[in-house]
C-alpha cells in the first residue's frame, strides 16, 4: 500500500448504529486530518493532529470522535450521527503541521447515514 | 461568505478544446495556492503550487495563473482529455495556523468526445 489508505470505502449506517472509520499514511508524515465533503460545498476541515496530538478541532459535534494512536492511523468514531451527516469523508496527512506542507489525501469514505 | 470562490461551477468541454477555469480568493495574508484536481469518487490530488511571489506554474497541460494583487487565479487545460473529466478545487493555505486551508467548492469539468 502506498500514500493514504482509508476503509471502508463505502458505509451506510442507521442512526443509531456505532461505526469507526479508518486512515492509514504510508508516507512517514506526522500530522493527519479529517476533512468533510458535501454535496456542492467545499471541503470542511474537522480534527488536525500532529505527532498524536490533537491542535485543532473546528465546533466538531460530539457525535465525532477522533483517534490518532499513532503518527500513521488516523480513526472517526462515529455514534448517533444524523442523515444530514451524509457526505464524502476525507483523510489527509503532511510531513508536519506546518504552514505550506502539502496534505495528501486518501480516496475517502462515502458514508449515508438512514 | 467562502474565502474562495470559483467559476464557472461547471462546464462542458468538447475533446481537445481548451478551458480556463477561475479563483477569487479573499485570503490574506496567504501562504501559498493550489489546485486540486479531484476524481469521482477519489480524494484530492495536487496539480500546482504557487506562492505568493510566483505568476505561473504549469504541470503538462496545466498552467495556473496567479495574480496576487487582484487576489485572482485561473487554471487552464490545454487540449482537453476524457480523463480531465473531474472537479478542479482551488485552495488557499492561510499564511497562520496549523496549515489551515480555504478550499473553493470547485468547478465541475466534464470532457465529452
Amino acid at each position: 500500500e502506498t500514500g493514504v489508505t482509508q476503509t471502508p470505502r463505502h458505509l451506510v449506517m442507521g442512526m443509531t448504529n456505532k461505526k469507526s472509520l479508518k486512515c492509514e499514511q504510508h508516507l512517514g508524515h506526522n500530522a493527519m486530518y479529517w476533512y468533510k465533503q458535501s454535496a456542492k460545498k467545499p471541503l470542511e476541515l474537522m480534527f488536525v493532529y500532529s505527532l498524536e496530538e490533537r491542535v485543532e478541532n473546528n465546533s466538531v459535534p460530539s457525535r465525532f470522535s477522533p483517534e490518532c494512536p499513532n503518527s500513521s492511523h488516523l480513526f472517526l468514531h462515529l455514534h448517533t450521527l444524523q442523515p444530514e451527516d451524509s457526505a464524502l469523508y476525507l483523510c489527509a496527512s503532511s510531513q508536519t503541521g506546518s504552514t505550506g506542507d502539502e496534505q495528501y489525501f486518501g480516496p475517502g469514505t462515502r458514508l449515508t447515514v438512514t | 461568505k467562502n474565502q474562495v470562490e470559483q467559476s464557472p461551477q461547471s462546464l462542458i468541454i468538447l475533446e481537445g478544446k481548451n478551458c480556463t477555469l477561475q479563483c477569487n480568493y479573499t485570503v490574506s495574508p496567504f501562504s501559498n495556492l493550489r489546485w486540486y484536481k479531484q476524481d469521482t469518487g477519489r480524494g484530492p490530488v495536487s496539480l500546482t503550487i504557487m506562492t505568493f511571489s510566483e505568476n505561473t506554474k504549469s504541470n503538462g497541460r496545466y498552467t495556473a495563473t496567479l495574480d496576487a494583487d487582484t487576489k485572482q487565479s485561473s487554471l487552464h487545460i490545454t487540449a482537453s482529455q476524457l480523463s480531465d473529466s473531474a472537479s478542479y478545487i482551488c485552495v488557499v493555505t492561510e499564511y497562520y495556523g496549523n496549515n489551515r486551508l480555504a478550499f473553493g467548492k470547485g468547478n465541475q469539468v466534464v470532457v465529452i468526445p
